[in-house]
This record gives structure tokens, sequence and C-alpha cells, in this order.
């Protein structure tokens, strides 16, 4: 069964202190790993789309990168307006339809 | 362009009443999709449209589920006899053909309270 998961389900961080989310998937064939913000309240935000392993892509505080079981979103001294619910979903090697397999998210907490 | 418009934000309703839903994607896209959302969760696919057609449904969207865009532009998507289990947030979102490196527009969201 196709699957991703992401962790930790939660992260504190104090503003400045870098850490990495994970996202892991295991899927029948990848045709693009995207990343997501979501404020409370709203509908997720598109961040990044990656394709192939290796691949790396960024976004002022934010890096995202991709293995073949595993993609990282990276902050880097984070502030607290990154505090956000991030997503990771997948689309599958067979979907031309664009639908999107997400993971359960990882909630952010950047304190001043 | 002032995004992805879902119409009602709330909705709170009595279990076994009827509700729908509204969704006004980006006037160019030609993609839109449903899902759902509940608390501490991904959103899950319910369906998807290229334009006026209805090309994929979940197998979460039972019988009681229907979602319809006429003429390609608006989407609707309504619950008969409404259950508690089907509190959740419902989100649109739409794409132009393939999303490639611009993934979705997504809405707001409608949140449903089943009471």
């Amino acid at each position: 069964e196709d699957q991703v998961t992401q962790s930790p389900e939660a992260l504190r961080l104090q503003e400045g202190e870098s850490s990495s989310l994970n996202c892991s998937y295991t899927v029948s064939g990848l045709r693009g790993l995207f990343w997501y913000r979501q404020d409370p309240g709203k509908g997720p935000e598109f961040l990044f789309t990656l394709y192939s392993a290796g691949e790396e892509k960024e976004k002022e505080r934010l890096k995202a990168t991709l293995t073949k079981k595993e993609s990282f979103l990276h902050i880097t001294a984070p502030k607290p307006e990154d505090s956000a619910t991030y997503l990771c979903a997948v689309q599958l090697g067979s979907s031309n339809t664009g639908k999107l397999i997400f993971g359960q998210g990882t909630t952010l907490q950047v304190k001043p | 362009d002032t995004g992805v418009s879902q119409n009602p934000r709330h909705k709170i309703t009595k279990r076994g009443q009827n509700v729908t839903f509204r969704c006004d994607p980006i006037s160019e896209h030609n993609r839109l999709y449903w899902y759902r959302q509940t608390l501490g969760q991904g959103p899950e696919f319910l369906t998807y449209f290229q334009n006026e057609a209805q090309l994929e449904k979940s197998r979460l969207l039972s019988d009681r589920f229907s979602a319809e865009r006429p003429k390609g532009s608006f989407s609707t998507l309504e619950i008969q006899r409404t259950e508690q289990g089907d509190s959740a947030m419902y989100l649109c979102a739409s794409s132009h053909y393939e999303q490639g490196d611009y993934g979705y527009t997504f809405g707001s969201g409608t949140r449903l309270t089943v009471v």
C-alpha cells in the first residue's frame, strides 16, 4: 500500500535553532514529492516540488531534499513566523490526475 | 485573481440533514480537486475533475457524497444524510494541467460540524 509518514508529529524550536523534518514514503512509483505549509484555519500553501533523488530546492530559510525513500525539510535559523504545520505529499508515477497522497504533517512551533 | 474561494467557511448541521459546499477555482485552472481533512491528519483525496468531467473518485466518497462541476467552472460537493463521522474540513484545490513546479492552489476550506 502506498504510504507517506512524517516525523516528528510536533516540533518545538527556539528562534534560531535549526532542525529538519522528515517525510518517508513507500510508493509503487514516484512522479513528484510536494511540500506544503498550512496555517491554522487555512488551506495548505505550496512550497516545493521535488522529482528525483538528489534534487534540492530552497526558499528563504527552507531547503527541501529528496532521496529514494525520504525527503527532508531543513529549516535554518527559524523565526516565529515559520510556525505552521508542514505537509509532505506524493504523486504516484501511475497517476496523471495530479492526485496527492499526504502525510499527517509536522506541527512546528518556533518560540521567540 | 482572488485565488480559490470556498463557501461557506463553516457549516453546522444536524445529523441526517443534507449539506452542499461550493468551490470557485482560479478561472484559468481546468483541474479541480476535493480533499477532506480531519484534525491532526493530512488531507485525503475525494475526487478530481478535469473541466466538467469527473475522472477519479476515492472509495472514501460513499453513495451519500456527490460532486459536480457544471460547465467546468465552479464545483459543488453535496453530502446527504450527514453522519457525525462526516465532521471535517473540506478543501478544494485547483491547478492548470499537471501541477508540476507550481503545486495546487487550495482554498481555505469549509469546516463541517455534524451534531
